[in-house]
C-alpha cells in the first residue's frame, strides 16, 4: 500500500518568513495530493491540492510543488501570519481506488 | 449547503455498550469515507462508501459496522469497544466520479470509551 513521510514534524519560524514542508509517496499510480490544515480540536480543512498531471499551484501565500519522478511534493506558505499556526497533514490518493493516505502531520508554530 | 455534519460531538460508552455515530451531507457526494484520529496522529481511513455500497474496509475490527442507509447519511454502529478505541471519529465525502477527489470532513466525534 501508499506510505507518505512528512517532515518536519515540527516547524516554528517567524511572523512573514516562508515556511516550507516535505513529502514523499511510494506508489507510483498516486494522481492525486491534497494538504490538509488541522487547528487544534477541530476538523482537517483542505486548503490546497495538486494532480498529477501538473507541476506547481499557487493560491495566495500557498503554493505546492510536485515532482513525479523522485515522488515528492512540498507545501510553501509565505508571508506567514499567527494564524498559520496549526499541524499540516500532506496525503496521496491511489490511483485506483478511493484511498486517501496521510503524512504524519507537521506542527506549524509562527512566532509573532 | 457545503457542510458535513456529524452526531454526536462528544460520546462516552461502557465496553458493554451499543452506540451510534451519525453522519450527514447534502452536498450530493456519492462517497463517504469514515476516519479515526488518535491525539497527534493523522487521521486513518476505516471505510469507504462509493454509491451506497462498501468499497473499501481498512480490517477493521468487527465492533465496528458501518451502514449508508441512503446517499446522504452514514451511521458508524459501536459495540463491546475497547479503551483503546477512544479516538475522533471523522466522516468525510467527496464526489464518487472520476477526477473529484476533493474530500470535505465533519467536525468529528471524540469517542470515550471507559
Amino acid at each position: 500500500g501508499e506510505n507518505v513521510e512528512q517532515h518536519p514534524s515540527t516547524l516554528s519560524v517567524q511572523e512573514g518568513d516562508s515556511a516550507v514542508i516535505k513529502c514523499t509517496y511510494s506508489d507510483s499510480a498516486s494522481n492525486y495530493f491534497p494538504w490538509y490544515k488541522q487547528e487544534l480540536g477541530k476538523r482537517p480543512q483542505l486548503i490546497i491540492d495538486i494532480r498529477s498531471n501538473v507541476g506547481e499551484k499557487k493560491d495566495q501565500r500557498i503554493a505546492v510543488t510536485l515532482n513525479k519522478t523522485a515522488k515528492h511534493f512540498s507545501l510553501h506558505i509565505t508571508e506567514t501570519q499567527p494564524e498559520d499556526s496549526a499541524v499540516y497533514f500532506c496525503a496521496a490518493r491511489d490511483g485506483g481506488y478511493q484511498k486517501v493516505t496521510f503524512g504524519t502531520g507537521t506542527k506549524l508554530q509562527v512566532i509573532p | 449547503d457545503t457542510e458535513v455534519t456529524q452526531t454526536p460531538k462528544h460520546l462516552v460508552m461502557g465496553m458493554t455498550n451499543k452506540k451510534s455515530l451519525k453522519c450527514e451531507q447534502h452536498m450530493g457526494h456519492r462517497a463517504m469515507y469514515w476516519y479515526k484520529q488518535k491525539a497527534k496522529k493523522p487521521p486513518e481511513l476505516m471505510f469507504v462508501y462509493s454509491y451506497e455500497k462498501l468499497s473499501i474496509n481498512e480490517s477493521v475490527p468487527s465492533r465496528f459496522s458501518p451502514e449508508c442507509p441512503n446517499s446522504s447519511l452514514l451511521n458508524l454502529h459501536l459495540h463491546a469497544l475497547q479503551p483503546e478505541d477512544s479516538a475522533l471519529y471523522l466522516c468525510a465525502s467527496s464526489q464518487a466520479r472520476q477526477g473529484a477527489y476533493e474530500q470535505y470532513f465533519g467536525p468529528g466525534t471524540r469517542l470515550t470509551v471507559t
